[in-house]
């Protein structure tokens, strides 16, 4: 297996552009995270889907972060439009339900926004 | 509430001798506890998980922790480091029922040759 597979690895941008970041979890799974790390506040989780449903949004900062998972292979996580402290590595991660707290990370995508 | 506390930001110590990266835990109820890695530039990778069975939990890597009620502690050990073990590593707790995570702040593991 390919394992977690994000888009793309690096991101820069100006303020106020529009990011979109993407995740292919490991086939199967029916859990997929999002979480942000920096190093001012460490690992943060902002959304988590359960069978392309998301169940619990409490830690997307603010209005400019949406995230989507359309089907079982495929989510997104936008930021519009984005700002300077956006920048961090935004990890997505993917687990099977019966194996819970076992998470699949991806490598990342390190975002910067100047 | 649950937390975890990760009670050294950084840890060095010479190849081949003993790694221990402390952990404290805060928990309601009888949590599950996790420990994950993480190398330079990469993705976190699950060491290993105490789930209520044996206290005494056997990972990845020759790494195992020690689950101790009383003291609300769950420690990672390794008889002897390697090169390879430097890395930043995450103590992890979470409650039943619930699937998000709480992360440690990290243990940055620095092996001197």
């Amino acid at each position: 297996d390919a394992g977690v597979i994000q888009s793309p690895r690096h991101e820069v941008t100006e303020m106020g552009q529009e990011v979109t970041l993407r995740c292919k979890p490991i086939s199967g799974h029916d859990y997929l995270f999002w979480y942000r790390q920096t190093m001012m506040r460490g690992l943060e989780l902002l959304i988590y889907f359960n069978n392309n449903v998301p169940i619990d949004d409490s830690g997307m900062p603010e209005d400019r972060f949406s995230a989507k998972m359309p089907n079982a292979s495929f989510s997104t996580l936008k930021i519009q439009p984005s700002e300077p402290r956006d920048s961090a590595v935004y990890f997505c991660a993917s687990s099977l339900g019966r194996r819970h707290g076992e998470l699949f990370f991806g490598e990342g995508s390190r975002l910067t926004v100047l | 509430a649950q937390s975890v506390t990760q009670l050294d930001s950084h840890v060095s110590v010479s190849e081949g001798t003993p790694v221990l990266l402390r952990c404290n835990y805060s928990s309601s109820y009888s949590p599950s506890l996790f420990w994950y890695v993480q190398h330079p530039n990469k993705g976190l990778q699950l060491l290993l998980k105490y789930t209520s069975a044996a206290t005494l939990v056997k990972g990845i890597n020759g790494f195992e922790a020690e689950f101790k009620k009383s003291e609300t502690s769950f420690h990672l050990t390794k008889p002897s480091a390697h090169m390879s073990d430097a890395a930043e590593y995450f103590c992890v707790v979470s409650q039943p029922g619930r699937r998000a995570l709480t992360f440690g702040s990290g243990t940055r593991l620095q092996v001197q040759p």
